[in-house]
């Protein structure tokens, strides 16, 4: 079965500096999916960033991007000039490709300091 | 503009009333989900919609069912409320594209109080 981990609960960032969270993945496929998702408090999930597994180039969307190791099963996410907009769960997830199904891992609460 | 709504964003149940939450879209999705999101924890899915096909998770209680009557709507039926079953419900719906799915949009969500 596919599992998705987080292992840092909560990180604290300075304003305007980068923070890297991880995530690790385990799957025997080859074709996969890979996301991000953001969820600010008392609001709704949103995607930061999505990875095709056979892309070998890291995907970026402005101030956040992806250090995908396939190799290694890591996705993590860095997000440059970290803003106080950035504070929120930050949720990595997996989708199998052909399937409908994603696994989440359970969260990095990220913290932006003035 | 198209988007996922939930309602109500707060419900209060009493221990064993059934309940009823409700999702829209106007994305026009073929997939629909629902999930469980208990406090500061990954969301849990309960089962998903693929046009009318309902693919429920193993591990869903039977407590909880859903229906679906058109591509719009979605419901989240549970049947009798339990102290543990107090969380935040997401629904999410997404794209068929390919072989799989496009992103899932998220609704804000309905947060269950059971007394």
């Amino acid at each position: 079965a596919q599992t998705v981990t987080q292992s840092q609960p909560e990180m604290s960032v300075q304003e305007a500096e980068t923070v890297t969270l991880s995530c690790t993945y385990d799957t025997s496929e080859s074709d996969y999916y890979l996301f991000w998702y953001k969820q600010p408090p008392s609001r709704q999930m949103i995607l930061v960033i999505r990875q095709e597994a056979y892309k070998q180039q890291n995907a970026t969307e402005n101030r956040f991007s992806v250090n995908f190791q396939k190799a290694a099963k890591s996705f993590s996410l860095k997000i440059s000039d970290s803003q106080l907009g950035d504070a929120a769960m930050y949720f990595c997830a997996y989708r199998r490709s052909g399937t409908y199904k994603y696994i989440f891992g359970t969260g990095t609460r990220l913290k932006v300091l003035a | 503009d198209a988007m996922v709504i939930q309602n109500p964003r707060y419900q209060v149940t009493q221990f064993g009333k059934p309940v009823t939450l409700s999702c829209s879209q106007t994305l026009n999705h073929n997939v629909m989900y629902w999930y469980q999101q208990k406090s500061s924890q990954a969301p849990k899915l309960l089962f998903h919609y693929y046009d009318k096909d309902f693919n429920n998770e193993a591990d869903t209680p039977d407590n909880f069912q859903s229906r679906r009557p058109n591509t719009s709507f979605c419901f989240l039926d549970i049947r009798s409320p339990g102290l543990g079953d107090a969380a935040m419900y997401l629904c999410a719906t997404s794209r068929v594209r390919g072989m799989g799915t496009d992103t899932q949009y998220f609704g804000p969500g309905t947060r269950l109080t059971v007394l």
